[in-house]
This record gives C-alpha cells, sequence and structure tokens, in this order.
C-alpha cells in the first residue's frame, strides 16, 4: 500500500489535457512544498518532471505543470501527444512514512498512475 | 553533464546479500545526497534510504532498517547500497538517484533472487 493516492490510470486523446491527482496527508504533501513527479516508459528509469511542487527541470515541455491544494498535489498535462504515454509517479518529503519516522526525514510516493493516449 | 552510472545485475540466492554501486559524474559528489529507490517487476516505486555523500549520514525507510547499508568512496566519486538477508520479494531493479528530488537517475540494476 503506498503513502500517496493516485488514480491507477487515466487516458485522454491527442491535443486533450489531463489531470492526475496525488492525495496525502498533513505530515507530507500537506506541510511541504516538496512534491515532485516522474514520468517513467517501460524499461525506462523514471524522469524528473515537476518538483517543489510546481518547478520545471531544464527541457521538460511547458505542457507539464504542476499545483497543489492542501493535502493533494496535481499533475496537468496539456496538448497531450503520443510520447507523453506513461506510467505516472508523484512523490513527496514526509516526516512519517507508512513504516514509521526516517531520521533525516523521508520520501514516500504514490502508486503510479499509467496515463494511455487514445 | 550528470550522470550515474550502476553496477551491472546480479543473481543472488536466498538469505545473500547483494551490494550495488552507483558512480558518479559531472558534478561535485559530495554536493548532493544520493537515495535508493526499488522497483519491484511490474509494481511502483518504493524509497529505501538516503545518504550524504559529504558527512556519510544515512536515512532509511524503517521497513530496511537492520538489512540496508548505504556508504560511499568519496575518492572515486562512488556510492553503495548493500541488502542483506535476501528473500524473493527482494527482486526488483534498484536506482541510485541524487538529491531529494531525484533530479537525476541512475540506469538501474536488476538484482535477481532465486534458489
Amino acid at each position: 500500500q503506498s503513502a500517496l493516492t493516485q488514480p491507477a490510470s487515466v487516458s485522454g486523446s491527442p491535443g486533450q489535457s489531463i489531470t492526475i491527482s496525488c492525495s496525502g496527508i498533513s505530515s507530507d504533501v500537506g506541510s511541504y512544498n516538496l512534491v515532485s513527479w516522474y514520468q517513467q516508459h517501460p524499461g525506462k528509469a523514471p524522469k524528473l518532471m515537476i518538483y517543489e511542487g510546481s518547478k520545471r527541470p531544464s527541457g521538460v515541455s511547458n505542457r507539464f505543470s504542476g499545483s497543489k491544494s492542501a493535502n493533494t498535489a496535481s499533475l496537468t498535462i496539456s496538448g497531450l501527444q503520443a510520447e507523453d504515454e506513461a506510467d505516472y509517479y508523484c512523490c513527496s518529503y514526509a516526516t512519517s512514512t507508512p513504516s514509521g519516522v526516517v531520521f533525516g526525514g523521508g520520501v514516500v510516493f504514490g502508486g503510479g498512475t499509467r496515463l494511455t493516449v487514445l | 553533464q550528470v550522470q550515474l552510472v550502476q553496477s551491472g545485475a546480479e543473481v543472488k540466492k536466498p538469505g545473500a546479500s547483494v551490494k550495488v554501486s552507483c558512480k558518479a559524474s559531472g558534478y561535485t559528489f559530495t554536493s548532493y545526497d544520493i537515495n535508493w529507490v526499488r522497483q519491484a517487476p511490474g509494481q511502483g516505486l518504493e524509497w529505501m534510504g538516503w545518504m550524504n555523500p559529504n558527512s556519510g549520514k544515512t536515512g532509511y525507510a524503517q521497513k530496511f532498517q537492520g538489512r540496508v547499508t548505504m556508504t560511499r568512496s568519496t575518492s572515486i566519486s562512488t556510492a553503495y547500497m548493500e541488502l542483506s538477508s535476501l528473500t524473493s520479494d527482494d527482486t526488483a531493479v534498484y536506482y541510485c538517484a541524487r538529491t531529494i528530488d531525484f533530479d537525476h537517475w541512475g540506469q538501474g540494476t536488476l538484482v535477481t533472487v532465486s534458489s
């Protein structure tokens, strides 16, 4: 069981926009602006798409955007393209994880969302 | 450019230990934490712990406490993750990743635990 809750799957047609939610609690998403999002294609390492809630690393398309409200973070992808089809994971810094408190703080992931471009 | 290059695939028997390396280049190794994340076949990402390469301080997910050890060699800019008392549930791809943002990832190391 993952600490952060994401929908198992979302889908959209090329050109459309989709949003993936990531629900946490007050000791992770709700307390820190340290939510990040990763894209993972099959057989590949994850790739950072959004960090600190809404910042995009250099080279990531501005079609990807992040936001947060209370204990829920969101990733929005606009102008869907075939290459966006992948698994997406959210992640947050946390002072408490499902397996307990971690010295120096820990990290919790969502269970992942499979994005299908129809 | 920043690169994290991991050691090759491993096959281990139950009860054994495995040590995975992660060699950093393109930046000052001691300036950024290294995290370890694993992914079981067909499953999601699971954070295992972090290490500060400058001080050597570590923080481990409680699930792995007592079984995982994260170390480093600053002279060769390499981080290590050792996991002991392996079971079939530890079969996974193990990744190293830089900083709390996981801004750069290694290519992954498949560890297979099988009798």
